[in-house]
């Protein structure tokens, strides 16, 4: 198993482009969801999804959006890049059930808004 | 509002020197408490969940110890190896919240 890609890597947008970023996961999960990762701030939600069709906000779901059209992918789009997003963004997912099960993370996608 | 809050922000340990991170916590019916391992440029890495107070979990040099109002991960002799940072997190419904975490640097 791959677990949870991220693509790419590093980005970076000047203020007002547009972008996705891709999330994919091969472990069959119900639930994905986005962070962002801010220096002292640790990790915030932005969006996350339940299963294919069914998204929802998190803490911070301004400036993104998102959709779930497959188990296995969950992309993040940026509609018009501003600095404020600059940020590390992590993609993760976990089966869902009665009791809370184990997250898993992607490596991450950094980036920079000039 | 559900607020997680780690201390200390940083922390120095020479090899062999046992500490403990603290995680303090306030959420409207907790599902779970959980810690995480990360690595510089890496996403986290699950550690472990707790999911009431009194309960315990042990993993080589980790143990996570959790009460009504704060976690306590507690790292015994530790190696160069542990060094990472280590974040707490809480889940009330569907969301979880993050603590900004501990980076915690072990010398040789």
């Amino acid at each position: 198993n791959a677990g949870v890609t991220q693509t790419p890597k590093f980005q970076v947008l000047k203020t007002g482009q547009s972008m996705t970023l891709q999330c994919a996961q091969d472990m069959n999960h119900e639930y994905m969801s986005w962070y962002r990762q801010d220096p002292g701030m640790g990790l915030r939600l932005i969006h996350y999804s339940v299963g294919a069709g069914i998204t929802d906000q998190g803490e911070v779901p301004n400036g993104y959006n998102v959709s779930r059209s497959t188990t296995e992918d969950f992309p993040l789009r940026l509609l018009s890049a501003a600095p404020s997003q600059t940020s590390v963004y992590f993609c993760a997912s976990r089966k869902t059930g009665t009791t809370y099960n184990e997250q898993f993370f992607g490596p991450g996608t950094r980036l920079t808004v000039l | 509002e559900d607020q997680v809050t780690q201390s200390p922000e940083a922390l120095r340990l020479q090899e062999g020197e046992s500490s403990s991170l603290n995680c303090s916590y306030t959420v409207s019916g907790l599902r779970g408490l959980f810690w995480y391992r990360q690595d510089p440029g890496k996403g986290p890495e699950f550690l472990f969940t707790l999911y009431s107070a009194g309960e315990e979990k042990e993993k080589e040099r980790l143990k996570a110890t959790l009460t009504k109002k704060e976690s306590f991960l507690h790292i015994t002799a530790p190696k160069p190896e542990d060094s990472a940072t280590y974040l707490c997190a809480v889940q009330a419904y569907n969301d979880m919240r993050f603590g900004a975490g501990t980076r915690l640097t072990v010398k040789p």
